[in-house]
């Protein structure tokens, strides 16, 4: 099975950016997708495609992907924005998940 | 409204089954891959399945073939979730979720998420 590795925990300060890594055996050569989940929540797409936004997701929100490591990157981070984010990839039909990152704003 | 809304979880003992459905409305089901993926308590989020949209084509994380099956109703809007020999570990919430793009390949992001239905396995 396709492995995706996420740190645990990330910290920010209120107004820094913030960027969570996820890497993956040539995940570079594959699409990765980011989720944000709020605690009591359903995910929410925030990033697809490796660098598109869906309608609604503010422009703080960015990603890329080279390598064999995706990052997403939150600009000016706000205290909505805590919460666990999770990488997503295909292993050709397979999906995979990241472990998750917690993101917590300081 | 556009949303998906899963039911049919429950306690189940170990080594029975268990059939969850997700009604989607709001937009043409039939336009769209579907996927079934599901959170343990605490844990993070483990794809489970998808289902093309005429429901021929299906794919299953390696650790489940054999004990789960996807399907779908497009008459009645509907994905299904059958599991047999659940165990313990089965435990967890199962949400339905939507392939992002209308008549893609299946594998781009899930823009639709429903609420998710707990399955709790135990004697």
């Amino acid at each position: 099975s396709y492995e995706l590795t996420q740190p645990p925990s990330v910290s920010v300060s209120p107004g820094q950016t913030a960027s969570i890594p996820c890497s993956g055996d040539k995940l570079g050569d594959k699409y990765a997708s980011w989720y944000q989940q709020r605690p009591g929540q359903s995910p929410k797409l925030v990033i697809y495609q490796d660098v598109k936004r869906p309608s609604g997701i503010p422009e703080r929100f960015s990603g890329s992907n080279s390598g064999n490591t995706a990052t997403l990157t939150i600009s000016e981070t706000q205290a909505i924005d805590q919460a666990d984010y999770y990488c997503q990839a295909w292993d050709t039909t397979i999906g995979a998940f990241g472990g998750g990152t917690k993101l917590t704003v300081l | 409204d556009v949303q998906l809304v899963e039911s049919g979880g429950g306690l189940v003992p170990p080594g029975g089954s268990l059939r969850l459905s997700c009604a989607a409305s709001g937009f043409t089901f039939s336009d769209y891959w579907m996927n079934w993926v599901r959170q343990a308590p605490g844990k993070g989020l483990e794809w489970v399945a998808n289902i093309r949209q005429d429901g021929i084509e299906t794919h299953f994380v390696d650790s489940l073939k054999g004990r789960f099956t996807i399907s779908r109703d497009n008459n009645k809007r509907s994905l299904y979730l059958q599991m047999h020999s659940l165990r313990v570990d089965d435990t967890a919430l199962y949400y339905c979720a939507r392939d992002r793009a209308t008549f893609g390949t299946g594998r781009d992001g899930f823009d639709l998420w429903g609420q998710g239905t707990m399955v709790t396995v135990s004697s």
